[in-house]
């Protein structure tokens, strides 16, 4: 049982660049979420699925996309990075039935 | 929407002293107050939560109180131990049916030290 598992670990762009953060879970959750890190900023989210083929924006959604065309994936996607999108990435899920979201280990992402 | 204000941003405390980390939150429908804890490198982790019809909650050494009233919560730590230092989140929710959206606070740095 792996938990939440994030794909890759780090990752530096070029502003303009795109790119997709891959999110994984195995714990049959129907609930995924997108946060960014910034220092001083706490997590905030970025979008969210309640469902396998939903998304819906969260806090900060402007630059990023989501899609969640299975269950236990939940990818982010860069269409054109800015050096405002240097920030650390952590995917969560968690269960209908519960309050407990479970985090994974993060993705830095820097953007030059 | 909601609001989370974080108090203080960094801490230190002597091993074997308490610590005290207080938010305070805007909307009066929130109902579930979770404390996420983060070492370094790593992504947060539940420590403890309370819902909106209990006070207090403790779990050995960690507890959580909640003021409804006053609109804010705060997180105790007794007997800090080295381990304990880290980064110490807040959050609220208002349920609203669709997916369990968490407002954090912007953290806590807590360093105990020997």
């Amino acid at each position: 049982n792996a938990g939440v598992t994030q794909t890759p670990k780090f990752r530096v762009l070029k502003t303009g660049q795109s790119m997709t953060l891959l999110c994984a879970q195995d714990m049959n959750h129907e609930y995924m979420y997108w946060y960014r890190q910034d220092p001083g900023m706490g997590l905030r989210l970025i979008h969210y699925s309640v469902g396998e083929g939903t998304t819906a924006k969260g806090e900060v959604p402007d630059g990023y996309n989501v899609s969640r065309l299975k269950k236990q994936n939940f990818l982010l996607g860069l269409e054109s990075a800015a050096p405002s999108q240097t920030s650390v990435y952590f995917c969560a899920s968690s269960s209908s039935g519960t309050d407990t979201q479970y985090f994974g280990p993060g993705t830095r992402l820097t953007v030059l | 929407g909601e609001n989370v204000e974080q108090h203080p941003s960094t801490l230190s405390v002597q091993e074997g002293d308490s610590a005290v980390i207080k938010c305070t939150y805007s909307d009066s429908a929130s109902n579930y107050f979770p404390w996420y804890k983060q070492e370094l490198g790593k992504g947060p982790q539940l420590i403890i939560d309370i819902r909106s019809n209990v006070g207090e909650k403790k779990d050995q050494r960690i507890a959580v109180t909640l003021n409804k009233t006053a609109k804010h919560f705060s997180l105790h730590i007794t007997e800090t131990q080295p381990e304990d230092s880290a980064v110490y989140f807040c959050a609220a929710r208002k349920f609203t049916g669709g997916g369990n959206k968490l407002t954090f606070g912007t953290g806590t740095q807590l360093k105990v030290e020997l």
